[in-house]
């Protein structure tokens, strides 16, 4: 079964407008991670943000947010006032820590951005 | 500059071929990680290492081998190469649990 669902294969947005990029996951472990990468055309992964499952509060990196439902088991990313730049492939990932801290992916979710 | 350091970046190779593909970091990150990443598929992962000597199968491990036997390297080695194979790899590391894992800038493996 995946255990990290990305639904959206493919995503528009305007310039300047805030953009939600959704990620589902599925673990029965109470301890795990969540991450979000970026991957522009030139291929290399970045970083952009991390979420734990104890955390209280939603984690923000300027303008990446981290939307945490976790209830409901998602943990979808949001970009604020959207950039040229942002245009990329985004993905959602899960650490669990029984399975030796490895990151699970997503399938990704291609992000372009319209001027 | 700390970073992980994949060679090559571009490989064409024929069929059974032997080859390796390097990875170098120099942030003396106790864990390192080999994923692939195909359309669809978003990354897999093939190996990881938690320390030196420490190796273990993530879950493709199938027609790969790797080594750790120091702490800044952790090559991944195709024995006998076949066109499945044919994917962009990337080596990770991470400095602890809660720090995103630095990826080197990826391998685009082509098996003829």
């Amino acid at each position: 079964a995946q255990k990290i669902t990305q639904t959206q294969p493919g995503m528009f947005v305007q310039e300047k407008e805030a953009v939600t990029l959704d990620c589902t996951y599925d673990t029965s472990d109470p301890s795990y991670g969540l991450f979000w990468y970026k991957q522009p055309s030139s291929g290399e992964m970045i970083f952009l943000i991390y979420q734990g499952s104890y955390d209280q509060q939603n984690a923000t990196e300027g303008r990446y947010s981290l939307n945490f439902q976790k209830a409901r088991k998602s943990a979808n990313l949001v970009i604020s006032a959207s950039q040229l730049g942002d245009s990329a492939m985004y993905f959602c990932a899960m650490r669990e820590v029984p399975y030796g801290n490895k990151l699970v992916f997503g399938a990704g979710t291609i992000l372009r951005v319209k001027s | 500059e700390a970073q992980v350091t994949q060679n090559p970046r571009y490989l064409i190779t024929v069929t059974g071929k032997k080859l390796t593909v390097t990875c170098s970091q120099n942030m003396n990150h106790e864990y390192m990680s080999w994923y692939r990443q195909d359309p669809g598929l978003g990354l897999r992962q093939i190996y990881y290492s938690m320390n030196v000597e420490v190796t273990d199968k993530g879950d493709v491990p199938e027609g790969y081998k790797v080594s750790r036997k120091e702490k800044r390297n952790f090559p991944l080695i195709l024995e006998s190469p076949s066109p499945n194979q044919t994917s962009l790899y990337f080596c990770a590391s991470r400095r602890s649990e809660n720090y995103g894992y630095t990826f080197g800038s990826g391998t685009r493996l082509t098996v003829v």
